[in-house]
This record gives structure tokens, C-alpha cells and sequence, in this order.
């Protein structure tokens, strides 16, 4: 069965420094989303993105963040200047043309130290 | 944000047992999504309601969502300790775009 997969798995990474997380979305999929879950608080969304622009964003999604799609497979999200309260899990999701239904990837732990 | 709010918070069952979830919308819903979630991983789709009224079921799990596109439940016949884990749900609201807004989830342990 066709799965989102996410890269990587868990990602540490320094206050201050700029990381990429990346996804591989369900191959006929055209809309892409990037939610976030800080521990034990609510899956929110972050972006969401249709033929390789952005559709939507939210008001998390300020300037230390961009996504895009550099080439056909993959859509990445980049964090720059990382914080502490950027510690979170960050899921990848995607949804075919005419259904409703996201699939989610298994997520990135993003550890800010 | 409070759109969704899903009760209980978590719940301790024993195996065999029925248990119902609930989740509550202040708006009305173009959708109604379950998702379960394994502690720390990502999420699995359930199910999907959209139409008022409509009833959904996979295996022992059978989802509502009321007429009034508000409310929807989540029932689990005979638990098994396979039940066990997150179950979030997740909808999309008239009037907030395409994304999906989530509740907060229940925390199901099943007790063999």
C-alpha cells in the first residue's frame, strides 16, 4: 500500500542552526500539507501546498519557514534559525485529486538543544 | 484553539469491553476525520464522515456523525489491546480553508 514517508526519522540539531526535513508524498497526490505536534499539545497545521506553490499557511508559518517542492517526488519543509520551542514532531501529509482524505507519514522528531 | 473538543481526554478499558469517544464542533463541518496514533508516531486514517447522519464501520469500530454535522462518536466493540493508542479527530471547518483542524485526542489503554 502507497505510504508518505518522511526523512529523517529524528533530527537533532543545534539552537540556531537551519534544518530540512523532507518527504516523499503518496506518488499520484497533488496537495501537501506539513502539520506540527509539540509534546503533548494538539497536531497543528503549518502549510499547505497545490501544484508547487503554497495554498495556505498558518500564523506558525512566519518567515523561519519555507517549503517547496525542488523536484517531482519530494516536498521539504526548511526551518531556519531553529529555537528551543521548535522541538516537535512534524508530520507530512498528502491527498489525491477529488478525496478529502490526508495521509499522514510517520513524522520527523525535531530535538532543538 | 478550542474548534474541537474530544472527550474523554483518556480512557482505561478492560479487554472485551465497549467504549465510545466523542468529538464536538462550535461549527459546522464539511468533514469528519478519525485517526489513530501510536505514542510518537505518525497517524493512521480511520474513517471519514461527511454526510449528516452518515454511519461508517471497519471491523469492530463504527463512527457517527450527527445530522447537524457537529458532533460525531467513535465506538469500539469487544476492545482488544490492539485498540490501544491515540485516537485523534480531525475536521475540516466551513470557512477554514483546506486543512485540517485537530482535536486533542483520547488516550485508550486496554487492560487484558
Amino acid at each position: 500500500e502507497p505510504e508518505v514517508t518522511q526523512t529523517p526519522s529524528h533530527q537533532v540539531t543545534q539552537m540556531g542552526q537551519e534544518v530540512i526535513l523532507r518527504c516523499v508524498p503518496i506518488s499520484n497526490h497533488l496537495y501537501f500539507y506539513w502539520y506540527r505536534q509539540i509534546l503533548g499539545q494538539k497536531v497543528e497545521f503549518l502549510v499547505s501546498f497545490y501544484n508547487n506553490e503554497i495554498s495556505e499557511k498558518s500564523e506558525i508559518f512566519d518567515d523561519q519557514f519555507s517549503a517547496e517542492r525542488p523536484d517531482g517526488s519530494n516536498f521539504t519543509l526548511k526551518i531556519r534559525s531553529t529555537k528551543l520551542e521548535d522541538s516537535a514532531m512534524y508530520f507530512c501529509a498528502s491527498r489525491r485529486q477529488g478525496s478529502n482524505i490526508q495521509y499522514f507519514g510517520a513524522g520527523t522528531r525535531l530535538s532543538v538543544l | 484553539s478550542q474548534e474541537l473538543e474530544q472527550s474523554p481526554q483518556s480512557l482505561i478499558v478492560q479487554e472485551g469491553k465497549n467504549l465510545t469517544i466523542n468529538c464536538t464542533s462550535s461549527k459546522t463541518l464539511y468533514g469528519l476525520y478519525w485517526y489513530k496514533q501510536k505514542y510518537g508516531e505518525g497517524l493512521i486514517f480511520l474513517m471519514m464522515l461527511q454526510k449528516g447522519g452518515e454511519e461508517k464501520s471497519h471491523e469492530k469500530i463504527t463512527a457517527k456523525l450527527d445530522e447537524k454535522k457537529q458532533q460525531s462518536s467513535l465506538h469500539i466493540t469487544a476492545s482488544q489491546p490492539s485498540h490501544a493508542g491515540i485516537y485523534l479527530c480531525g475536521a475540516d471547518i466551513v470557512g477554514y480553508g483546506n486543512k485540517l483542524v485537530f482535536g486533542a485526542g483520547t488516550i485508550l489503554r486496554v487492560k487484558s
